[in-house]
């Protein structure tokens, strides 16, 4: 059983950039949530995605976008980098609608610096 | 809004000794709640999950407790080590809601 992996593990962008981060999840999981955390912060939800679909979003704008594709994996969007958008992005996977649907399994993150 | 707190923000102990953290939120109407581990700079390790009926859960040197009605829970470690250096995070799952984490709390254990 593989887990959560996440690409690229480090990149640098500098304001204004746009970036992708992508996500495979683990295996017989359905669901991938993306997660932001800043430096001494908890990691902070940016949204979900069940069935290739958005299924609920946290507070950011809407220059933060995903996609899943059919296998599952996910891709983090985010345009018009902005200094603040520095940070570790944490994938996560579950499997929605089956039991213990909100255990969820991190990958390593990506880490984002905008300069 | 749920809202996790986590005292103290960091802790500095010598190998050995026994330590607990806590964890305070706001909403007990929760689902479950989970401890996890974090290494600098990497991703989320789960240590321990309590489902909202139980009252503690136990692993290895590792023993959470959970407190719902009061909206607390601690995270117990025994004999400290070096390795248990880490920041520990504290997260609430209250059903059809996203996982609410806590700012964390750093520990240090020193040899």
């Amino acid at each position: 059983e593989t887990g959560v992996t996440q690409s690229p593990t480090h990149l640098i962008k500098t304001r204004g950039q746009q970036v992708t981060l992508r996500c495979s999840s683990q295996s017989g999981h359905n669901t991938v949530s993306w997660y932001q955390q800043a430096l001494g912060q908890g990691p902070q939800f940016i949204f979900q995605y069940y069935r290739e679909e958005e299924n609920g979003r946290g507070n950011f704008p809407p220059r933060f976008s995903g996609l899943q594709f059919p296998n599952y994996s996910s891709e983090l969007n985010v345009n018009a980098l902005e200094l603040d958008d520095s940070a570790l992005y944490l994938c996560a996977s579950s499997s929605l609608g089956q039991a213990g649907a909100n255990v969820l399994t991190f990958g390593a993150g990506s880490r984002l610096t905008v300069l | 809004k749920q809202e996790v707190t986590q005292i103290p923000a960091a802790l500095s102990v010598p190998e050995g000794e026994n330590l607990v953290l806590n964890c305070s939120f706001t909403d007990s109407a929760i689902y479950n709640l989970q401890w996890f581990r974090q290494d600098p700079g990497k991703g989320l390790t789960s240590l321990l999950l309590i489902q909202s009926s139980q009252r503690e859960q136990t692993s290895g040197r590792l023993n959470a407790s959970l407190d719902k009605s009061s909206g607390r829970s601690t995270l117990y470690i025994a004999a400290s080590q070096p390795g248990d250096s880490a920041t520990y995070l504290c997260a609430v799952d209250s059903g059809n809601t996203p996982l609410v984490f806590g700012k964390g709390t750093r520990l240090s254990v020193i040899a």
